[in-house]
């Protein structure tokens, strides 16, 4: 099954919010409200930034949010940070013959 | 600490077998779900097998028939045996353990390299 479908880049100016798309399907992301976000900065592990569409692990800033709508769902940063510039991916558990799925990743720049 | 330490990894000709490990430590190792998701260089995140707490299991179609997952909770840990190893297997493995639907946890990863 294919990735889940995210923009390859996105950027903007400290203080400015963005916001990363990950579209999937009715499998994945549209059936189930098990969508997650993950930072990865360059040589590190994925970090979990946001559980269950739009819920944060203690220690995450508030500055990040999510949500969805149908078989989309987002992430917002918002108060852009340069320790914001990451790799972020989606994730999605999925009832095909794969049981979760990631997008292709999208890297943050903070210009 | 929670932590999750993998290895295992390094350089394997290509059809060789290696098994990595994941230790885990500083959480309830045997009531979480594990993951392997490996990461090709320069690539994005690819999952690869689910065992469940209870050993139900699950695998990606890209590496089905080639690599077993299984846990150890007496000595909280998690592998993967790896066999018929490719070229595209290159990458580096990470172990993540998996709450409720979310990969909560996440070790450093593992390096594999396949390369005659």
């Amino acid at each position: 099954q294919s990735a889940l479908t995210q923009p390859a880049s996105v950027s903007g100016s400290p203080g400015q919010s963005i916001t990363i798309s990950c579209t999937g399907t009715n499998s994945d992301i549209g059936g189930y409200n098990y969508v997650s976000w993950y930072q990865q900065h360059p040589g590190k592990a994925p970090k979990l930034m946001i559980y269950g569409v739009r819920n944060r692990p203690s220690g995450v800033s508030n500055r990040f949010s999510g949500s969805k709508s149908g078989s989309m769902a987002f992430l917002t940063i918002s108060g852009l940070q340069a320790e914001d510039e990451a790799d972020y991916y989606c994730g999605s558990y999925s009832n095909k013959n794969t049981l979760w799925i990631f997008g292709g990743g999208t890297k943050l720049t903070v210009l | 600490e929670v932590q999750l330490v993998e290895s295992g990894g390094g350089l394997v000709q290509p059809g060789g077998s290696l098994r990595l490990s994941c230790a885990a430590s500083g959480f309830s190792f045997s009531t979480y779900s594990m993951n392997w998701v490996r990461q090709a260089p320069g690539k994005g995140l690819e999952w690869l097998s689910y065992i469940s707490s209870t050993s139900t299991i699950y695998y990606a179609d890209s590496v089905k028939g080639r690599f077993t997952i299984s846990r150890d909770n007496a000595k909280n840990s998690l592998y993967l045996q790896m066999n018929s190893l490719r070229a595209e297997d290159t990458a580096v493995y990470y172990c993540a353990g998996d709450r409720d639907y979310t990969f909560d946890i996440w070790g450093q990863g593992t390096m594999l390299t396949i390369s005659s």
